[in-house]
């Protein structure tokens, strides 16, 4: 079973930019996480999709925008991107029943 | 508000050592407990999950839950150099909203050869 897939896996933008990043689960599996990693702060929690629908949500400001597909999979929208925004995004997916989750590779964002 | 408390470390062991990494919790309806390593630069793993009190064991790995003291522990018996690595701890929320993970910041461990 192929595992999660993000792309791509690096960005660099500029200040004032959009950008989107996109999460392939694992087939199967409807529920996707985001999650912002940057080394000060740990992993912080996005937002949560499940059947096209957002089922949590984390403490982001309103730049910070989701989707999710008939499909499952998920796209992250960051509108007017500021210098704090540069970390590591990580997509997680997991099984209906449970909550384990299970990572993607990554995209790491670089804003300058 | 619901937390997860790690030792950030350096936790550093000799090759051959058992490490044992803390991870206490807030939220006393918790009901599932993962813990993931994470290379540097890349994505955490998942390593064990325990749903109920006592032990679990898997490989050179456990897992130990005590509910009524809110802390879980992972042991990694026979440290390896390659178990070098964060390692996060991760409880489930509400039982009504189990998907949401709160996430300790992560102890970071050295093996020594």
């Amino acid at each position: 079973k192929a595992g999660v897939t993000q792309t791509p896996r690096y960005l660099i933008k500029t200040r004032g930019q959009q950008v989107t990043l996109s999460c392939s689960p694992i087939s199967g599996h409807r529920s996707v996480s985001w999650y912002q990693q940057t080394p000060g702060q740990g992993l912080q929690f996005l937002f949560e999709y499940f059947s096209e629908t957002q089922r949590n949500k984390g403490n982001f400001p309103g730049r910070f925008s989701g989707r999710q597909f008939s499909n499952s999979r998920s796209e992250m929208n960051v509108s007017t991107l500021e210098l704090g925004d540069s970390a590591l995004y990580l997509c997680a997916s997991a099984p209906d029943r449970g909550n384990i989750q299970y990572f993607g590779a990554g995209t790491r964002l670089s804003v300058l | 508000q619901k937390e997860v408390e790690q030792n950030s470390g350096p936790l550093s062991v000799p090759e051959g050592a058992i490490a044992s990494l803390n991870c206490t919790y807030s939220d006393r309806g918790s009901q599932s407990f993962f813990w993931y390593r994470q290379y540097s630069g890349k994505s955490p793993e998942l390593i064990m999950f325990i749903y109920s009190n006592g032990d679990k064991e898997d490989g050179r790995f456990t897992a130990q839950l005590n509910k009524a003291s809110q802390y879980v522990s992972l042991l990694i018996r026979d440290s390896q150099p390659s178990d070098s690595a964060t390692y996060l701890c991760a409880v489930g929320a509400d039982a009504g909203n189990n998907r949401k993970l709160i996430w300790g910041l992560g102890t970071s461990l050295a093996v020594n050869p």
